[in-house]
C-alpha cells in the first residue's frame, strides 16, 4: 500500500516564526501536492512539484514556498507564519497524468498559529 | 472560473436505503473525475475515478455516473451502511486537481 507520511499531526506555533510541514511517499511517485482545508473552502492547492526541484503554484501560494530536494520527500514553508494560516494541511502524491491517477493523501497537519 | 459544487449539507439516510451525491461544475472540461472518501481527522481516500466517455462507472456497493451536457457526476451508494457514514469529495483536473467541498453523509442504524 502506498503511504504518504506527514511529520507531525498536530503542531503549534507562534506568528512570524518559520514553519517547515514535512511529507514523505514511498511509492516513487512523481507528483506531489500541498495543499491546506478550511471548513467551507475544500481543499485548496498550496504547490505541487511534479519533480525533484521543479515546483509549481497552485492557487493560494501566498506566505509559502516549498522544497523538494528529493523525490520522495516535499517540504511545505511558512516564511513567516500569521494566525490565517492556521488549518489542516494535508500532503498528496500520484505518479504523473492527466487527472488519471488517483491521489494519495497522507493523514494531514493541524496547525495553530498563536 | 473553474467551479465545483456539492451539497453542503449533511444527508441522512437509513441503513439498507441508496445514498445519492451529487457534484456539479462549471467553466471546465475535464477529462476526468474523481471521488474520494475522508473520515474525521484523516485524509481522503480514492474510491473510483471515471472518465468523460463513460456513463457509469461500478465498483461494489458504488456506482458513478457522469454526464458532460449536465456537468454533472452523481455517487451513488447502494445498500448503505453505518460505517459508510463520511465525507465524500469529488475532484476534475489535468495534471492538477479541483476538490469539491464535500457532503457530509450519515448512514442511520
Amino acid at each position: 500500500d502506498v503511504k504518504v507520511t506527514q511529520s507531525s499531526r498536530y503542531l503549534v506555533k507562534r506568528t512570524g516564526e518559520k514553519v517547515f510541514l514535512e511529507c514523505v511517499q514511498d511509492m516513487d511517485h512523481e507528483n506531489m501536492f500541498w495543499y491546506r482545508q478550511d471548513p467551507g473552502l475544500g481543499l485548496r492547492l498550496i504547490y505541487f512539484s511534479y519533480d525533484v526541484k521543479m515546483k509549481e503554484k497552485g492557487d493560494i501560494p501566498e506566505g509559502y514556498s516549498v522544497s523538494r530536494e528529493k523525490k520522495e520527500r516535499f517540504s511545505l514553508i511558512l516564511e513567516s507564519a500569521s494566525t490565517n494560516q492556521t488549518s489542516m494541511y494535508l500532503c498528496a502524491s500520484s505518479f504523473p497524468g492527466e487527472g488519471n491517477q488517483p491521489q494519495h493523501f497522507g493523514d494531514g497537519t493541524r496547525l495553530s498559529i498563536l | 472560473s473553474q467551479k465545483i459544487e456539492q451539497n453542503s449539507e449533511a444527508l441522512n439516510i437509513q441503513e439498507g436505503k441508496t445514498a445519492t451525491l451529487t457534484c456539479n461544475y462549471t467553466n471546465y472540461s475535464p477529462a476526468y473525475l474523481q471521488w474520494y472518501r475522508q473520515d474525521p481527522g484523516r485524509g481522503p481516500v480514492f474510491l473510483l475515478l471515471i472518465r468523460e466517455n463513460e456513463k457509469e462507472k461500478r465498483k461494489e456497493r458504488l456506482k458513478v455516473t457522469f454526464d458532460t451536457t449536465l456537468k454533472q457526476s452523481l455517487f451513488h451508494i447502494t445498500a448503505s451502511q453505518p460505517a459508510d457514514s463520511a465525507t465524500y469529495l469529488c475532484a476534475l483536473g489535468t495534471y492538477k486537481y479541483i476538490f469539491g467541498t464535500g457532503t457530509r453523509l450519515k448512514v442511520l442504524a
